[in-house]
Parts: structure tokens; sequence; C-alpha cells
């Protein structure tokens, strides 16, 4: 199994630049979550997908801040227009129905924006 | 709502056994997760409990008391590998869904 795969797995843009984040959840998962991991605020959950349906996304910091799921395969976060505040490492991580609490994480996204 | 908290630097020396405490407090309490990252790394998922009581996984172990809202993990045999950063997590009922939450993080760090 390839595990959980994030691309990029670094991203360096200017402010008021649109960032797309892109990740592939182990096959099978029925469970998306996307998390923002900083010093200050440590590991926070941005959105949870369960069968490719947002189930929570409280939170997603702001409205510049976006997040699909188009099939059981793909999973897009996007920040349009980016900010320096958004400057950190960005994990996907999925579950399985059967193994809800064990979730695998992606590699992690390091975003920054100058 | 929903929080944790747990210690945020420990250090024991090679061979030792370490525990790493979490408190939590939850509207609806589900189960309490462990998982392990290493700098740079992605958090790995070490351990759930959903029971009260003693889960053991090699030289890993989770412990849970739902009833004081507390569990803890147990390394022993410390090995310099075991130096990272261990979270603990609850998946906490809201709205009708489990909403995973994670803690700010244990750095453990072994010593010669």
């Amino acid at each position: 199994d390839a595990g959980v795969i994030q691309s990029p797995r670094h991203e360096v843009t200017e402010m008021g630049q649109e960032v797309t984040l892109r990740c592939k959840p182990i096959s099978g998962h029925n469970s998306l979550f996307w998390y923002r991991q900083t010093m200050m605020r440590g590991l926070e959950l941005l959105i949870y997908f369960n069968n490719n349906v947002p189930i929570d996304d409280s939170g997603m910091p702001e409205d510049r801040f976006s997040a699909k799921m188009p099939n059981a395969s793909f999973s897009t976060l996007k920040i349009q227009p980016s900010e320096p505040r958004d400057s950190a490492v960005y994990f996907c991580a999925s579950s399985s129905r059967v193994s809800t609490d064990t979730q695998y994480f992606g590699p992690g996204t390091r975003l920054t924006v100058l | 709502g929903q929080s944790l908290e747990q210690p945020s630097e420990v250090t024991a020396v090679e061979g030792a056994i370490v525990q790493i405490n979490c408190t939590y407090q939850t509207s609806g309490f589900y189960g309490l997760s462990w998982y392990q990252q290493h700098d740079g790394g992605a958090p790995t998922f070490l351990s759930y409990n959903a029971l009260d009581g003693l889960e053991e996984t090699g030289r890993f172990s989770s412990f849970l008391s739902r009833s004081d809202s507390y569990g803890y993990l147990l390394l022993q045999e410390l090995q310099m590998k075991d130096s990272a950063s261990y979270f603990c997590a609850v998946r906490d009922r809201t709205g009708g869904s489990y909403i995973p939450t994670f803690g700010r993080g244990t750095s453990l760090i072994v010593h010669p």
C-alpha cells in the first residue's frame, strides 16, 4: 500500500497567490481529514470528510480556505488569497470504516507564504 | 468543546520507563488515541483505548480511566529512537459526528 499521498511536499509562494494542496487517501478508506500544524497552535483539524461529504469544517480559518473531495481517491485544500500567517505544515490523513480511530497521515506539505 | 492537557516535555535515559499523561475535557467522549511524531515527519498511530484499562503493544502501553478523564502512554526499555513528540487525541461527539482533537504534544528526549 502506498499510504496517503500528498503533493506538493514543499510550496513557497508570495502573499496573494492561490495555493492548492492535494491528497490521495489510502484506497478503501472512507474518512479524510485535513490538518494544519504550527508551533504556535499545534495540530489543528481544518475539515473532515466522510464518504466524500464534508462533515465538519468548523476548523477552516476563514473564507480564504476551501476544501473539496470530488471522489473517494482525491481531495484538495485551496487557499485564495494566501497570507504569510498561512505558513504551516498541512497534513492529510485518512481512516477506514472498520478502524475509524486509526488515522494514517500523509507526509505533509510545508507551505511558506512570503 | 474539548481540551486536552499533556506535559510539554519529558526527559529520560536509555533503558528507562517513562509515562506521558493526558487529561481531557469533552462533551461526549468516544476514545483516546496516541500518536508519535519525529521531527520533520508525520504523526503515526500508536494505540487506541475506548474502554478502561491497559492496552499493550510491545514496548508501548496505553491506559485509560474514563471516570477520571485521564490516560497515559507508557514507554518501556527506552531507546534513542523514541525521542519524538507524542500526542494524545480524543474523538468527541459533536453535532452527530465524532471530531478528532489533538493535544499540544509532549516532547520526549531520551539521553544515552
